[in-house]
């Protein structure tokens, strides 16, 4: 079985591009969580999908994130514009159940913004 | 205030040997999760070991073990017999408010173990 995948590994763009992260999840998991981790610092939640609704989205950080989860299936997080701060590495994780030691991640979306 | 405290960002061990890996927690909730997760050099956060707050007995998965301490909020992973293959980035995490309450996990900074030959 095919675990959760992200594309791409490592994206370096300016400050001010957009840059779209992709995550698979396994395949039938409802849930998909999108995570943050900046150098040095916590792991931190963005937020919960449930299917293609968005369950909790308390952990974006602002209006220039924006998730999306269309037909329930992979899910895309979108950064636009970037800013130097938004550097870090983007992880994403699935789970069938609700239940977060369920939960399976991905190799995470190295993203640095010069 | 951090919720998950991780004192030790580094830590060395021989092959062979035991390591323990510190973690302490806050939460004033009577029911909670507590979590560990490994980070190898490729990437991916792998699931180790969970325990309950109203579990007994210390939570246990081959050579882990969970050194659960409720009064003292600490949750120290144990390592035994360390491999090389156990050298990677160690994160403690918190689940609080299991009953009917979020399911997203707090995380501490991680730890991470170098095992050497």
């Amino acid at each position: 079985e095919a675990g959760v995948t992200q594309f791409p590994s490592h994206s370096v763009i300016e400050k001010g591009q957009t840059v779209t992260l992709r995550c698979d999840p396994i395949s039938g998991h409802d849930n998909l969580y999108w995570y943050r981790r900046v150098m040095g610092k916590e792991i931190k939640f963005l937020l919960h999908f449930v299917k293609e609704s968005k369950q909790d989205e308390s952990g974006m950080p602002n209006n220039r994130f924006l998730a999306e989860r269309t037909g329930g299936t992979y899910s895309t997080l979108k950064v636009q514009p970037a800013e130097l701060e938004d550097s870090g590495v983007y992880f994403c994780a699935s789970s069938q159940g609700g239940t977060v030691y369920e939960q399976y991640f991905g190799p995470g979306t190295r993203l640095t913004v010069t | 205030a951090q919720k998950i405290t991780q004192t030790q960002p580094g830590m060395f061990v021989q092959e062979k040997e035991a390591v323990t890996l510190d973690c302490t927690y806050d939460t004033s909730d009577q029911s909670y999760g507590l979590f560990w997760y490994k980070q190898p050099s490729s990437g991916e956060m792998i699931f180790l070991i969970y325990q309950g707050s109203y579990d007994e007995q210390n939570a246990t998965e081959g050579r882990y073990s969970l050194n659960f301490q409720k009064a003292r909020k600490s949750a120290n992973l144990v390592i035994s017999a360390s491999q090389l293959g156990d050298s990677a980035m160690y994160f403690c995490a918190m689940r609080e408010g299991m009953a009917g309450g979020s399911y997203i996990p707090t995380f501490g900074r991680g730890t991470s173990l170098i095992v050497h030959p």
